[in-house]
């Protein structure tokens, strides 16, 4: 299979704390792009990182990427009982655009 | 513009009709995708088109399912003779090109979320 896979599949913090999601994927990206779900709902668009840049910035978001391991982390700071939801990695291979999701990690923030 | 579209947002159905999905994409977006997401899942690719043109169809896509995207503008996903197992949550996403950089987000629609009872 060629999806993403994150990890861990479950996190749980308390409000103000950081949450890490990571990222592995298995052949070579155009690029990598981080999502959001909340229960029931259409993904939330986060991040778009290239395969030729190695960190992105937006908000409290921070996303890396290392083609060289294949991987990707999420990092939310300061993270509020509002970005609970499931976060999904998705690769793109082609130029197509066509994006691979893996399953996802279900973060909860506790108040 | 408000975003990607999706009606009918739920639709129950029993077994052996057909059931017909509509998406309109944020306008301009040349290229439009369908997804499926079952619960606990990412959500699986299904189709791609490239304006009007149908570009890419997955394997999980049987001859029962069939999209459309007559003018380049919104799209249609019909299942025919629906299976219990297609009870799932469809999804539909655009995105454009800028400037011939095929590397942009996309935008994702709220979703139909199918039962075949």
């Amino acid at each position: 299979s060629q999806q993403g896979e994150e990890d861990p599949q479950a996190l749980s913090i308390q409000e103000g704390e950081n949450a890490t999601m990571n990222c592995s994927y298995k052949t070579s990206i155009n690029n990598l792009q981080w999502y959001r779900q909340n229960s029931g709902r259409g993904l939330v668009h986060l991040i778009l990182i290239r395969s030729n840049e190695r960190e992105k910035h937006s908000g409290r978001l921070r996303v890396t990427l290392d083609t060289s391991k294949k991987s990707s982390s999420l990092l939310i700071t300061a993270s509020r009982a509002a970005d609970t939801a499931s976060y999904f990695c998705a690769t793109v291979f082609t130029n197509a655009g066509k994006s691979t999701f893996g399953d996802g990690t279900t973060l909860t923030v506790k108040p | 513009d408000t975003g990607v579209s999706q009606n009918p947002r739920h639709k129950i159905t029993k077994r052996g009709q057909n059931v017909t999905f509509r998406c309109d994409p944020i306008s301009e977006h040349n290229r439009l995708y369908w997804y499926r997401q079952t619960l606990g899942q990412g959500p699986e690719f299904l189709t791609y088109f490239q304006n009007e043109a149908q570009l890419e169809k997955s394997r999980l896509l049987s001859d029962r399912f069939s999209a459309e995207r007559p003018k380049g503008s919104f799209s249609t996903l019909e299942i025919q003779r629906t299976e219990q197992g297609d009870s799932a949550m469809y999804l539909c996403a655009s995105s454009p090109t800028r400037g011939g950089d095929m590397n942009t987000e996309a935008f994702f629609g709220q979703g139909t979320r199918l039962t075949v009872v």
